[in-house]
């Protein structure tokens, strides 16, 4: 069974620091995800990571995939409080008849002024 | 193209009743996936449905959840005799092809409260 961990689970930082959000999965997958909810909303997607050693870069977020040591990572630079949200890593694993993403408990992100 | 439309939004229901949860995919989209989040907690795999077909339901409780995807229609996450436990966030996810291939959109979700 696939098994998708973060860490760390609570992460208060204040504006304009760096930090790494780390996500370890327990099997070999094809492809992994990072999303953002804001509290009461729908997840938005981030990045879709597809080999080894992707690295993806949107604004002050940067993702990357180890796929040998099953890792992936989330760096947030110089933070800003519109970050503040929980964030998750979805690995794609093969049910017994078709895929499916199995998510990470999810970080959940306080970005302090 | 509107995008995965999920309804209600919000559903509050006494224990013992049956809550139906509605998912229209995508324009395009005949994959369906219903995922469940619990307070606090990440989205938990319930159920993968291609039209008229369950293609994997190893998520699913077993007693009281059953899903359906008529082939005209949304797909219908139906509860029955629902209690306090049910209360989560249901949200529905579609794609074109399974998710080997292409990435799934989410929904709005559903809240569930069972009082």
């Amino acid at each position: 069974e696939l098994k998708v961990e973060q860490n760390p689970l609570f992460l208060s930082m204040q504006e304009g620091k760096n930090y790494t959000i780390y996500c370890n999965y327990s099997t070999t997958s094809d492809r992994l995800y990072w999303y953002r909810q804001d509290p009461g909303k729908s997840l938005e997607s981030l990045f879709v990571l597809l080999s080894n050693g992707a690295v993806k870069q949107e604004g002050r977020l940067m993702a990357s995939l180890d796929t040998k040591a099953r890792l992936s990572t989330l760096h947030i630079t110089a933070a800003v409080h519109d970050l503040s949200a929980t964030y998750f890593c979805a690995v794609e694993g093969r049910g017994t008849s078709g895929s499916r993403l199995t998510f990470g408990e999810g970080t959940q992100l306080t970005v302090n002024p | 193209n509107a995008g995965v439309m999920q309804n209600p939004r919000h559903l509050v229901r006494r224990r013992g009743q049956e809550a139906r949860l509605r998912c229209s995919p995508m324009k395009g989209h005949s994959h369906v996936y219903w995922y469940r989040q619990l307070p606090e907690e990440g989205l938990k795999f319930m159920v993968y449905l291609q039209k008229e077909n369950i293609i994997d339901e190893s998520g699913m409780p077993k007693e009281r959840f059953s899903a359906e995807f008529p082939k005209e229609g949304p797909s219908i996450l139906r509860i029955q005799q629902v209690v306090r436990g049910d209360s989560a966030a249901y949200f529905c996810a579609s794609s074109p092809l399974p998710f080997l291939n292409t990435e799934a959109f989410f929904g709005q979700g559903t809240r569930l409260t069972v009082v």
